[in-house]
Order: C-alpha cells, then structure tokens, then sequence
C-alpha cells in the first residue's frame, strides 16, 4: 500500500552544525507533505509543510526539499541546536476527494544535537 | 487559549475493562481526529469527525468507537481492552480538513493493557 518512509531511523550532531533529515514517500498523488517535530513525552507539533507544486520552501532555520522524481523529501534545519533533539516526522495528505485532512506519517528521526 | 487537551495522562487497563478517553479543544476547529503511536512508530489514525454528530473511520479503527456530540469534545471510546492497544494516543485538530490546514496536537495519553 501507499506509506511514508524515512532513511536513517537516527542522526547526531554538534551544536551549530546544520542537519538533514531524510524522507521518502510512495503517493505520487499527495498534495501537500508535512513534517513534524515530537520531544519526548508531548504531542507533534508543526513545523513546516510543502505543497506539491513547490520544490522548496523554507521557514525560520528550517527548509524543506521536495524532489517529486524521486519521491524524496528532506527537512533542512540550519544551526541545529540542542532545543532541536526531538523525533521528526514527516506525513503526506493526499486531498483528492474526501481526504479531510487525513495524514500518512512516516516513522519518525531520532535527531540528537550534542552540545 | 489551552489548545487541546487530553485525559488521562497516563492508565493502566486490564484485559477486558473498558475506559473513555478524553478530548477537548477549544479553537472551535470542525475537524478532530484520534491517532495511535506504537514505539518507535508513526502515528495512524484512528477514527476522525468532520463536526458534531458526524464521525468517520480511519486506517485502524477496530476496538473503538467515538462520538461528536458537541464541536468542543471527541471521546475515544474502547469497550473491551486488549494488549494490542498498549500505545499513546493522541487527539488533534483542525479548522479544515483542506490538505494544506495545520493540525493541533495534545500531549496524548499512554495506554497500557495487561
């Protein structure tokens, strides 16, 4: 069936430096791809979404890619810090019919920034 | 505005009982939602309304059910507890179900059967 994936399950890195966070999703019939930030014990909350028509967005330190030829999507989070450690996920939201805002997610970066 | 909000925090169930969880949101969103999170998971969806009185299936429904009888609460019900629905269990929503509208997070609540 249709699923959001990512790469690398895990990434550490020193604080300052930049960081890469990999997914990979099936539906080439999304419409708008979203990730979002988890710490330990709370809710997800957003971060930043794309729709399909782009090829780049960015936010405040972060920036997400989307390659629609290979299916990749990337979150791009700049001078990481250690307020950054939390799991990221991305998620799909295919709109076309009766979709309400029903999302796939993927599962999930363990990003830890070292100090 | 507290956003929404979601009890209990934490419950132990034996194998069998029954328990309502709890969530609230006072954004006056239309659309509210019920996911699952399995360790080291992504989060599925459980069932979803799109407002009062309307509630809809979603990827993993079997073993609860939910009510909308206001705009405000989306109680997530399980009648008959098993191990498999150990998990944490968050409430969300948002004003649209438009594709590009953000959704709002509780802080979930962990389930444990036994």
């Amino acid at each position: 069936g249709e699923s959001v994936g990512l790469h690398l399950p895990t990434l550490s890195v020193q604080e300052g430096d930049n960081s890469i966070i990999n997914c990979a999703y099936s539906n080439s019939a999304s419409d708008y791809f979203i990730w979002y930030k988890q710490e330990s014990g709370k809710g997800p909350q957003f971060i930043i979404d794309i729709r399909s028509n782009m090829d780049k967005r960015q936010g405040q330190r972060v920036t997400v890619l989307l390659n629609k030829t290979v299916k990749h999507l990337s979150l791009q989070i700049a001078a990481t810090q250690p307020g950054d450690s939390a799991v990221y996920f991305c998620a799909e939201n295919y709109a076309g019919g009766t979709s309400y805002g029903k999302l796939t997610f993927g599962q999930g970066t363990i990003l830890t920034v070292h100090p | 505005n507290a956003g929404v909000t979601q009890t209990p925090k934490f419950r132990i169930l034996k194998i069998g009982q029954s328990m309502t969880l709890q969530c609230a949101q006072d954004m006056n969103h239309n659309y509210m939602y019920w996911y699952r999170q399995d360790p080291g998971m992504g989060l599925k969806l459980i069932y979803y309304s799109v407002g009062a009185g309307i509630t809809d299936k979603g990827e993993v429904p079997n073993g609860y059910n939910v009510s909308r009888s206001t705009t405000e609460d989306f109680p997530l019900r399980l009648e008959l507890a098993a191990p498999s629905q150990t998990s944490v269990y968050f409430c969300a929503s948002s004003y649209s179900g438009a594709a590009h509208n953000e959704q709002f997070f509780g802080p979930g609540t962990r389930l444990t059967v036994l």
